[in-house]
């Protein structure tokens, strides 16, 4: 069955710091989608980011970067030089075959950044 | 860009009462979905729509139903309302069935029953 792993319930950091949010993932497909989103206070969810399995290049877009090992399953998420407006609910998503292509989320990661 | 709106922020109902969610997308999407938020737990897909007419249920249908009679508007009904209903509402569509698109996500439906 596919499932997404977001151990950590809740991260606090002082503004500036880099964080890293972690995603691990669990399929029987060889071609899946991983997918992060972020939810502000204002409670919609926007997408950031979509990889599929067979793309392991790391992606760097800003101050957001993604790390996808499929060795360890993880699609590990980091923000570097944090700042106030990162404070958000982050969800890791998986989609693929297994699930008839809708998306399974992670339970999510709340991180606030403190100035 | 696409704007998917949910008519209500927040609800407050009481057991037992009908509760509509309303929720229109303006992009000519083929998917809608309708999911619940709750803390701890994430996102759980209640029921989804890949076209006009059609519904599925997803993870967690009992208490649902759902209604699509025009391609942009995805509606939630709650038959009788509890209160281990009281949850985030969320909507979302995307393009096409088999594309792996993202979802684009309402403002959400905070409900409360009391």
């Amino acid at each position: 069955a596919q499932k997404v792993t977001q151990a950590q319930t809740e991260i606090s950091v002082v503004e500036k710091e880099d964080v890293t949010l972690d995603c691990v993932y669990e399929t029987r497909d060889t071609t899946y989608y991983l997918f992060w989103y972020k939810q502000p206070p204002s409670g919609e969810l926007v997408f950031l980011i979509r990889r599929n399995s067979f793309d392991e290049q790391n992606e760097i877009s800003g101050r957001y970067s993604w790390n996808f090992q499929k060795s360890t399953s993880s699609f590990n998420f980091t923000i570097t030089a944090s700042q106030v407006v990162d404070s958000a609910v982050y969800f890791c998503a998986l989609s693929g075959m297994e699930y008839g292509n809708k998306l399974v989320f992670g339970a999510g990661t709340i991180l606030r950044v403190k100035s | 860009d696409v704007k998917v709106t949910q008519s209500s922020r927040y609800l407050v109902k009481r057991t037992g009462e009908k509760v509509f969610l309303e929720c229109v997308q303006d992009m000519d999407h083929e998917n809608m979905f309708w999911y619940r938020q709750d803390p701890g737990l994430g996102l759980r897909l209640i029921y989804f729509s890949y076209d006009v007419k059609m519904k599925e249920k997803g993870d967690i249908p009992e208490g649902y139903s759902v209604s699509r009679e025009k391609k942009e508007r995805f509606s939630l009904i709650l038959e009788s309302a509890s209160t281990n209903q009281t949850s985030m509402y969320l909507c979302a569509s995307s393009l096409i069935r088999e594309d792996n698109s993202p979802l684009h996500f309402g403002n959400g439906t905070r409900l409360t029953v009391t």
